[in-house]
Order: C-alpha cells, then sequence, then structure tokens
C-alpha cells in the first residue's frame, strides 16, 4: 500500500539559509500534519491542512510558512534557518471518513541539520 | 498541563515474554482517540494501534493489544511473545475531536524499549 512519502529525506543547511521540505500524502487522504520532533524530544505539531485549508496551527515559528497544493501535496518552508531548527521533520497524513477515520500515518521524515 | 504521561523512561524485557507499557492521558473532551506508534533507530514512525474513546473492545492487532481502561484514563499497550524486532521507542499519543483537520496529536515523552535475546 502507498504511504506518505517525504522528501528529501536528509537536509543539511547554513544558519541563515533557507530549506523547504515537501510531503505527499497517501492518496485519497484529505488532511496533512506536520511535526517536528527534536533530538531525544517527542514529537510536536507544527501546522496542518485539510482539503488544502489550513486547518490549525500549533508552535510553528513565524519564520517557516507551509501550504498544501491542488494536488494535495505539502511543502514546508523554512527561512532563516537556525541550529535550534536541527531536528526530524514528519509529515502525516490521515482521511476524514472510513473505517480508518482520521488514523494519522506518518512518513519517514526528513532530517534538517543546520550548521 | 501534560495530558500523555508515560511513566516508563526505559524497559529491558526478554525475548519471548510479553510487555506492557503504560500510558495514562487527561482530557476532559468525551470524543478522543488514542495512539500508539513505534519508532526505531532509523527514525520512522510507525502506526500500530489505535483505541477510540466510544469503542466498547480494547484494539488489536497481531501481536499488540491496548488495554483501554477509561475510568482510569489509561491506555496501556501490551506486545505479547516480544521480539528482538521490537526494540525500539514507543510514543503514546492522543488526538481530542475537534473540526475537520483540528485534530493534532499529543505524543507522551516515550519509552525506549530494549529486547535481550
Amino acid at each position: 500500500a502507498a504511504g506518505v512519502i517525504q522528501s528529501p529525506r536528509h537536509l543539511i543547511k547554513e544558519k541563515r539559509e533557507t530549506a523547504t521540505l515537501k510531503c505527499y500524502p497517501i492518496p485519497r487522504h484529505d488532511t496533512v500534519y506536520w511535526y517536528q520532533q527534536g533530538p531525544g524530544q517527542d514529537p510536536q505539531f507544527l501546522i496542518s491542512f485539510y482539503e488544502k485549508m489550513q486547518s490549525d496551527k500549533g508552535s510553528i515559528p513565524d519564520r517557516f510558512s507551509a501550504q498544501q497544493f491542488s494536488d494535495y501535496h505539502s511543502e514546508l518552508n523554512m527561512s532563516s534557518l537556525e541550529l535550534g531548527d536541527s531536528a526530524l521533520y514528519f509529515c502525516a497524513s490521515s482521511f476524514s471518513q472510513g473505517a480508518f477515520k482520521n488514523i494519522q500515518y506518518f512518513g519517514a521524515g526528513t532530517r534538517l541539520s543546520v550548521l | 498541563a501534560q495530558k500523555i504521561t508515560q511513566t516508563q523512561p526505559g524497559m529491558f524485557v526478554q525475548e519471548k515474554e510479553a510487555v506492557t507499557l503504560d500510558c495514562t492521558y487527561d482530557t476532559s473532551d468525551p470524543s478522543y482517540g488514542l495512539f500508539w506508534y513505534k519508532q526505531p533507530s532509523s527514525g520512522e514512525m510507525i502506526f500500530l494501534i489505535y483505541q477510540g474513546s466510544y469503542d466498547q473492545q480494547n484494539a488489536t492487532e497481531g501481536r499488540y493489544s491496548l488495554n483501554f481502561q477509561k475510568a482510569r484514563k489509561s491506555a496501556n499497550l501490551v506486545i505479547s511473545a516480544s521480539q528482538l524486532g521490537d526494540s525500539a521507542m514507543y510514543f503514546c499519543a492522543m488526538r481530542e475531536e475537534g473540526n475537520f483537520g483540528n485534530e493534532k496529536l499529543t505524543f507522551g515523552t516515550g519509552t525506549r524499549l530494549t529486547i535481550i535475546p
């Protein structure tokens, strides 16, 4: 079965650079979520989209923005990168109906290292 | 206030034994969902099992079962006949019902399970 696809898997950036993380949800899933997991920590919710509209926002810095496109893929844009942004970034997707309603399936994550 | 509590930072279990990972939660919402995820050292987050607050029976998925005690607000994960491949970090998470898309997960701090041969 198709899973959530994230790219790239690894990304190395310098301070003050920008980064774009991409997420392709499971086909037919209508909701996308982004989470940030710092070293040794639990994942923290950043932002979510339902049917291409932003639906909820968590502790996402103003330097970060995200959007969901017409084909349902999503991108997380991160500017003015700081050392503290080094983390594992997960995208998850879910479907709002059916037997597996609202179960969030995660991608493999993008590991961002800011030097 | 912390909504998901996992009190076992680490556990060591002999191969083939059963193991119970503890999770308690706090919510005033009558409708919610509880999840368990497995995170191996490679980093991916793997969905294991889900329990809805209105589900009458405890969820089971192969060797995984969820011991849901609503009155105690606990949702412990039970892994039967543990295997070496079960060694990983395990996260309990809760979803509180909201508007469509407004259902972020709140995670516990995780339990690192190590299976000993």
